[in-house]
């Protein structure tokens, strides 16, 4: 069955430091994709970065990293030097192949950074 | 370019009462999907729409719940007969390639 685990309830981090953020998935499909999206208090959801399963390198976007390892089926995001706008939930997503990208969520990580 | 827009943004209804969410797509999208947040957790999908056709409604409760995508206007989600449960954040989404894009979701909440 596919899921995507995150294991993380809460984080915090001082401001200006790095910060990573866990998320494991299961799936036996070989082509997948991804996702990290950041839902401030506000409540909208905002992309941030996708990895692909057969991309080479690592998804990079600004102060966004996420560290793919494919064998351990891991997708952390790393957050570099943490801001203090940066405290939202964090949500792992993963689409599966089939034409259309279908998301199933972990249950998110919650980020406070702190001055 | 506007993003993707659904409204109303908060919405309550009573018991027994019908609940409708409206969604458009980003400009040249023609993919919707639906999530459902409860409080505390994450979303869950409920269903795929293209232009006047269902593509994947595993997500959707059996009862009470539809969608459309017609060729004109918004996606519709519509819930009937709300009940207490049914109170949870409602998300659209619309993707172009590998990327997917979320409006801001309603509200809704049953009293």
């Amino acid at each position: 069955a596919q899921k995507i685990t995150q294991t993380q309830p809460g984080m915090f981090v001082q401001e200006k430091e790095a910060v990573t953020l866990d998320c494991t998935y299961d799936t036996s499909d070989p082509s997948y994709g991804l996702f990290w999206y950041k839902q401030p208090s506000s409540g909208e959801m905002i992309f941030l970065i996708y990895q692909g399963s057969y991309d080479q390198q690592n998804a990079t976007e600004g102060r966004y990293s996420l560290n793919f390892q494919k064998a351990r089926k891991s997708a952390n995001l790393v957050i570099s030097a943490s801001q203090l706008g940066d405290s939202a939930m964090y949500f792992c997503a993963m689409s599966l192949s089939g034409g259309y990208n279908k998301l199933i969520f972990g249950a998110g990580t919650r980020l406070a950074v702190h001055p | 370019n506007a993003g993707v827009m659904q409204n109303p943004r908060h919405l309550v209804r009573r018991r027994g009462q019908e609940a409708r969410l409206r969604c458009s797509p980003m400009k040249g999208h023609s993919h919707v999907y639906w999530y459902r947040q409860l409080p505390e957790e994450g979303l869950k999908f409920m269903v795929y729409l293209q232009k006047e056709n269902i593509i994947d409604e595993s997500g959707m409760p059996k009862e009470r719940f539809s969608a459309e995508f017609p060729k004109e206007g918004p996606s519709i989600l519509r819930i009937q007969q709300v009940v207490r449960g049914d109170s949870a954040a409602y998300f659209c989404a619309s993707s172009q390639g590998n990327e997917q894009y979320f409006g801001p979701g309603t509200r809704l909440t049953v009293t």
